[in-house]
């Protein structure tokens, strides 16, 4: 079975500032890894996403992501924050289509952009 | 407009009725997955649907049922045996025929529905 961590529940940043949110996973055969947003009351939105291919994938509004299998991570940077960034951002990993490309969610980083 | 709608937005039951949400797409999306989230907790599922006519069991599938009668349409019902109802509900879908701008390893989250037991 797969499961994911997220290191902090709330993370702030000032603007302009650098954004980092870790996630760990475990997984027992390679895995697809998202990052997903969720604004208030709202339905999740993919950031980006890892299945093959290049280790540091790049997505919407300035947000990238770095595989790292030796490290068992997928953290979440931005340059530079920005007011809109605030939102709570959520890792996932599936395996794929053999197990019905089900998503395990990590509990979620909520982040805070000051002013 | 394509997309996954799920009404309604806030729902509200008195404790021991039944209750059912709904979820529709229009993407011609084959997989549709409903998802439980709990503050703090990310998002949990609960039943998921590959084919119309067939459907699994989640992490969490006590105290609720569904059904897959339509391919566009996946609805949720909520049970008096779920002892602790209360929580923000998505529903996903996602294609498993690659498309121009659709991927069949990615699922796409509707707006949710918050339901509240009184």
């Amino acid at each position: 079975a797969q499961s994911v961590t997220q290191l902090g529940s709330h993370v702030s940043v000032s603007e302009g500032a650098l954004v980092l949110l870790r996630c760990n996973y475990s997984s027992s055969v390679p895995p697809y890894l998202f990052w997903y947003v969720q604004y208030p009351n709202q339905g999740l939105q993919l950031l980006l996403k890892y299945t093959t291919g290049a280790t540091l994938v790049k997505g919407i509004n300035g947000f990238e992501a770095e595989f790292k299998k030796s490290e068992t991570s997928f953290h979440l940077t931005k340059p530079s924050a920005h007011m809109s960034d605030a939102a709570e951002y959520f890792c996932a990993v599936s395996l794929g289509g053999a197990a019905g490309n089900k998503l395990t969610f990590g509990g979620g980083t909520r982040v805070l952009v000051k002013p | 407009d394509g997309g996954i709608t799920q009404s309604p937005k806030y729902l509200f039951r008195k404790e021991g009725q039944n209750v059912t949400l709904s979820c529709e797409q229009n993407l011609n999306h084959d997989a549709m997955y409903w998802y439980r989230q709990d503050p703090g907790q990310g998002l949990r599922l609960i039943y998921y649907s590959q084919i119309v006519n067939d459907f699994q069991k989640g992490d969490i599938a006590e105290g609720y049922s569904v059904s897959r009668e339509k391919k566009e349409s996946f609805p949720l019902t909520v049970t008096s045996a779920q002892k602790n109802p209360t929580a923000f509900y998505l529903c996903a879908s996602r294609s498993r025929s690659p498309g121009t701008f659709t991927s069949t390893d990615t699922q796409y989250f509707g707006p949710g529905t918050r339901l509240t037991v009184l």
